[in-house]
């Protein structure tokens, strides 16, 4: 299968701070992107989607000015947690689709972030 | 808006018996539907993608089928082993939306 890798894996941050992870699509380009934040034993919540070259498209309760997604091109997506509150902490994956619909979904490792 | 549902939440069985993970969901017209594997504290594994046009894929001891008139999605597991504890997640595609179940948390006993 298709790679995905996210980077960082794990990331200890003051408040306050920004946090920038990324996820890249190492053997494929991938037309859309996902952001999802996972809670402990909860399935995934979808964030935002991102398309390469256009603005993310965020979910009903997502705040855009405090995660910022950029899909610069096919193969790479960052989210950045600006100004980053405990209340951040959390699990977050992205995937990556090779088609714009009927596509497979593949996943990176995830991002631990850990905000003190 | 899609629902996916899967039953049981959690399934508890001695290694090597075979067992069943169910998927139900409410909108039929999907493009596909896809079973992963999630690790504690890691990403999603992709085990298996059904196209809407195939009623089951199989990869080893993994065998998943589809009936999208029902819309309903099993994933067999032949001769379960203690690595295969997990907790295994179905989504549907409908148009590059897509919708999670809440997993099932496999734990297959030594």
């Amino acid at each position: 299968g298709a790679v995905v890798s996210q980077h960082p894996s794990r990331v200890i941050c003051k408040s306050g701070t920004s946090v920038k992870i990324e996820c890249r699509s190492l053997d494929f380009q991938a037309t859309t992107m996902f952001w999802y934040r996972q809670f402990p034993k909860q399935s995934l919540m979808l964030m935002a989607t991102s398309n390469e070259g256009s603005k993310a498209t965020y979910e009903q309760g997502v705040e855009k000015d405090k995660f910022l997604i950029n899909h610069a091109s096919l193969t790479l997506s960052t989210l950045t947690v600006t100004s980053a509150h405990p209340e951040d902490s959390s699990f977050y994956i992205c995937s990556a689709s090779r088609l714009v619909t009927g596509g497979e979904l593949f996943f990176g490792e995830g991002s631990r972030l850990t905000v003190l | 808006k899609q629902e996916v549902t899967q039953i049981p939440a959690a399934l508890s069985v001695p290694e090597g018996e075979n067992l069943v993970l169910n998927c139900s969901f409410t909108d039929s017209a999907i493009y596909n539907l896809q079973w992963f594997r999630q690790d504690p504290g890691k990403g999603l594994t992709s085990l298996l993608l059904i196209q809407s046009s195939q009623r089951e894929q199989t990869s080893g001891r993994l065998n998943a089928s589809l009936d999208k008139s029902s819309g309903r999605s099993t994933l067999y597991i032949a001769a379960s082993q203690p690595g295969d504890s997990a907790t295994y997640l179905c989504a549907t595609n409908t148009g590059n939306q897509f919708y999670f179940g809440t997993g099932t948390s496999l734990t297959v006993i030594p």
